[in-house]
Parts: structure tokens; C-alpha cells; sequence
């Protein structure tokens, strides 16, 4: 596609649910990235992708996060009986090597 | 550690004034760019600059990584440049961009 979709776009979920998230990038990029944002500051990284690899989960703030990208294109961060602190916009960006483009990300409320 | 400092951190333009955001860094960079994050929450790319000056439009970008810093540049501001803009770095060694808390603009008419 033209640019990295994501879905959905508003979640809402009540504590202790499971929730999936999905990024579908841009075609062909190799790197991709998921960052957490939470409201009036700056997105935080959470985990980076080089193909179907997963290189890094540093960012991850808990293991209740857990992200995968099985086939080097499209990627799912599931978040495992979300609590309130979990609520924040999700990103995703990828990237060919150089800049990272970002979606439109997922709002995530946990109830 | 790694941080990445932005000011001013609130802006307020009246429509057609120029104003200068600045970015400032602790460390060699591999990858810089600026964002603007419009009010819908897409972050849209202005510059990829790790060094050196580009120009778009009424939008303009200096780095200089040895005094580890960037700027940018409004020009002619308008009521669609509002939001917030956000300078991310990427280091050496690091596939992952840190971010600054940002520069919130409001451009009135």
C-alpha cells in the first residue's frame, strides 16, 4: 500500500482482556518498529523487526506484551490481560533502512 | 544517558510570524528526523537529517551533529502548521528512534 495501516483504529477494552493489534507496512520495507504513546509525550519504543526477526523487545514493558511478525510483512502486538496503564496510542512504523514512516496508529482505553 | 531535549516546549504564533524549534542531543547520531503530529495523531515526516541543511517549502532543517543539535525552521507560519512537532533520534548501534517530548505550536489567525 502507499503508507503502514494500522487496525483498528479506536480500541476499547475492559481490564483484563486480551487485545491484538495490527500493522501492515509499507511494502517491501524490511524494519519495522512498534512505539507506545502515551497522552502528552513523546512515542517510546517498544520493539524493532528486521524481516520476520525480532531484534530487539527491550522496550517492552511488561511480558504481557508480546509482538510477532511471522512472515516479514505485517505484524501483531497483543497485549495480555490489559490493565489501565496499558491505555496509549499504539504506533508502528517501518522503514527501508533510513527514515521510519509511521501509521496512524491504534487508540487503546482500558476500562 | 541517551536524551533528547526539545524547546521551547509550548509555542503561540500569530498567522505569518517565523519561528525556530530546537533539538538538542546527547550523543552521535545515525538517523535524525522531524515530525509533525497533527491534531489527528498522524505523525508526518518534515525532514530525514542527520547533518546538513534541506529546505521544503516554508520549512527548513539545520543539523549540526558535531555540536549535537537541530533546528527547524517556520517561515510564514499558518493555522495548519499547529500541533506538535517532534525531533527523534536514532544512535549509533541502536535500531530505535528516542523521541522528545515535543514542541506544542498554536498558529492563530
Amino acid at each position: 500500500g502507499a503508507g503502514v495501516s494500522q487496525s483498528p483504529r479506536y480500541k476499547v477494552a475492559k481490564r483484563g482482556q486480551d487485545v491484538a493489534l495490527r500493522c501492515d507496512p509499507i511494502s517491501g520495507h524490511v524494519s519495522l518498529f512498534w512505539y507506545q504513546q502515551a497522552l502528552g509525550q513523546g512515542p517510546e519504543f517498544l520493539t524493532y523487526f528486521q524481516n520476520e526477526a525480532q531484534l530487539d523487545k527491550s522496550g517492552l514493558p511488561s511480558d504481557r506484551f508480546f509482538a510477532e511478525r511471522p512472515e516479514g510483512s505485517v505484524s501483531t502486538l497483543k497485549i495480555q490481560r490489559t490493565q489501565q496503564e496499558d491505555s496509549a496510542v499504539y504506533l508502528c512504523a517501518s522503514s527501508l533502512g533510513t527514515e521510519q514512516y509511521f501509521g496512524p496508529g491504534t487508540r487503546l482505553t482500558v476500562t | 544517558g541517551i536524551q533528547v531535549e526539545q524547546s521551547p516546549p509550548d509555542l503561540i504564533l500569530q498567522e505569518g510570524a517565523n519561528s525556530t524549534l530546537r533539538c538538542n542531543f546527547s550523543d552521535s547520531v545515525n538517523n535524525l528526523q522531524w515530525f509533525h503530529q497533527n491534531p489527528w495523531g498522524q505523525l508526518i515526516n518534515l525532514f530525514y537529517i542527520p547533518s546538513g541543511t534541506k529546505q521544503n517549502g516554508r520549512l527548513s532543517a539545520t543539523t549540526v551533529a558535531t555540536e549535537r543539535y537541530s533546528l527547524l525552521y517556520i517561515s510564514s507560519s499558518q493555522t495548519t502548521d499547529s500541533g506538535v512537532y517532534f525531533c527523534a533520534v536514532e544512535y549509533y548501534n541502536f535500531n530505535k528512534f528516542y523521541f522528545g517530548s515535543g514542541t506544542k505550536l498554536n498558529v492563530k489567525p
